[in-house]
């Protein structure tokens, strides 16, 4: 099985910073990756997928890069509504496998 | 709009089961896999497995198997998802999600269904 494990687990920043969280897969997943937000009480929603294409409606500050097993999601200036928990999924392999989650907080 | 419709809140006692579902409008059913993630309380992200609307097969996670039970009502457009057995670490936040097909990204939730077990 692929194991996901992002990094850092928490995050503290401040309303326009850019922040970059980073996910790694225990094998090549090529561009199987998503990358999802999450807010308290609310379903998870796709901000990113097949690595870097962005999601229709999602905010042109998210990105995403990488390939293979080390991948990135950049916020490029953080804006109050994103501070959330963001996942990454990689979808390469069943079983489907998410990282540990990434709680960003306003510093 | 496409959306996900799932059923309410569900409180059972230990070693009952209980049955999820997900009602899909606004796209043809058939055509996409669903996905089941569950969250438990302060936790992360837990997949469950995937249904195939169209045929009718799954691909549950092997923590799950023998254990849990995906179907589909193509009539109504409706994936279920059966979970028996319950036990207190089964209480969480059951998620059904659409899964797109281009790379298996799920890019449609539902709002989720909260199963308390509890004696």
């Amino acid at each position: 099985d692929i194991q996901m494990t992002q990094s850092p687990s928490s995050l503290s920043a401040s309303v326009g910073d850019r922040v970059t969280i980073t996910c790694r897969a225990s094998q090549s997943i090529s561009s199987y990756l998503n990358w999802y937000q999450q807010k308290p009480g609310k379903a998870p929603k796709l901000l990113i997928y097949a690595a870097s294409s962005l999601q229709s409606g999602v905010p042109s500050r998210f990105s995403g890069s990488g390939s293979g097993t080390d991948f990135t999601l950049t916020i490029s200036s953080l804006q109050p509504e994103d501070f959330a928990t963001y996942y990454c999924q990689q979808s390469y392999s069943t079983p489907v496998a998410f990282g540990q989650g990434t709680k960003l907080e306003i510093k | 709009q496409v959306q996900l419709v799932q059923s309410g809140a569900e409180v059972k006692k230990p070693g009952a089961s209980v049955k999820v579902s997900c009602k899909a409008s606004g796209y043809t059913f058939t055509g996409y896999y669903m996905h089941w993630v569950r969250q438990a309380p302060g936790q992360g992200l837990e997949w469950m497995g995937w249904i195939n609307p169209n045929s009718g097969g799954t691909n549950y996670a092997q923590k799950f198997q023998g254990w849990v039970t995906m179907t589909r009502d193509t009539s109504i457009s409706t994936a279920y998802m059966e979970l028996s057995r319950l036990r207190s670490d089964d209480t969480a936040v059951y998620y059904c999600a659409r899964d797109n097909g281009t790379v298996g990204e799920m890019d449609v939730w539902g709002k989720g269904t909260t199963v308390t077990v509890s004696s």
